[in-house]
């Protein structure tokens, strides 16, 4: 079946710009993760839901990140005044109920 | 929180002989430890995972062994591939909580 989709899979802003990330996870999943990977590290956590309730948003490194799911579906992350140290991969994942996660190929975001 | 650290952070091998890769975790609590390989441009993708109540899981090639006393598990490739080149990340959630605190990955170079 299909997996996890992101889109835009890049995205290039000038700083200052507001930039939205958006992910469609495995259909039926109710967890949905967003993971900041910047090069040559491991994925960061930064927002967790269950289905539409957002339960952890420990990992925001700002109040310019901001993230959604309405409907308990698809998921936006939404970066408000880019800067350049926003420049990263930034990860989806979904599960459905057990452990594991699956993860979509990432949107890569370079901030200028 | 959950700290995980990851060695080796690059490791070569000639194709066919052995790797492995192990990781220590700081939650004793944590009881799910999965593995994922990443290649260039993609997200991680699951290849193995084990759970606190067994030792050992292995899958074809790939194996993981757990010591949940020394707090580590190990990914154990055998017969390796040019295929299987690509960087692992090594990951656990503290306390079973499904937020997911990553290793900071082993780039594996198989030489042909």
């Amino acid at each position: 079946g299909a997996g996890v989709s992101q889109s835009p899979r890049y995205k290039v802003a000038k700083r200052g710009q507001d930039v939205a990330l958006r992910c469609d996870p495995i259909s039926g999943h109710v967890s949905l993760f967003w993971y900041q990977q910047a090069l040559g590290q491991g994925p960061e956590f930064l927002t967790y839901f269950q289905n539409e309730a957002q339960l952890d948003k420990s990992g925001l490194p700002s109040d310019r990140f901001f993230a959604e799911r309405p409907e308990g579906s698809v998921s936006t992350l939404k970066i408000q005044r880019t800067q350049q140290e926003d420049s990263a991969v930034y990860l989806c994942a979904s599960g459905g109920g057990s452990d594991t996660q699956y993860f979509g190929p990432g949107t890569r975001l370079t901030v200028l | 929180g959950e700290n995980v650290e990851q060695h080796p952070s690059t490791l070569s091998v000639q194709e066919g002989d052995s790797a492995v890769i192990k990781c220590t975790y700081s939650d004793s609590a944590s009881n799910y430890f999965p593995w994922y390989k990443q290649e260039l441009g993609k997200g991680p993708q699951l290849i193995i995972d084990i759970r606190s109540n067994v030792g050992e899981k292995k899958d074809q090639r790939i194996a993981v062994t757990l010591n949940k006393t020394a707090k580590h598990f190990s990914l154990h490739i055998t017969e390796t591939q040019p295929e299987d080149s690509a960087v692992y990340f090594c990951a656990a959630p503290p306390g079973g909580y499904q937020k997911v605190t990553f290793g900071t990955g082993t780039k594996l170079q198989v030489i042909p």
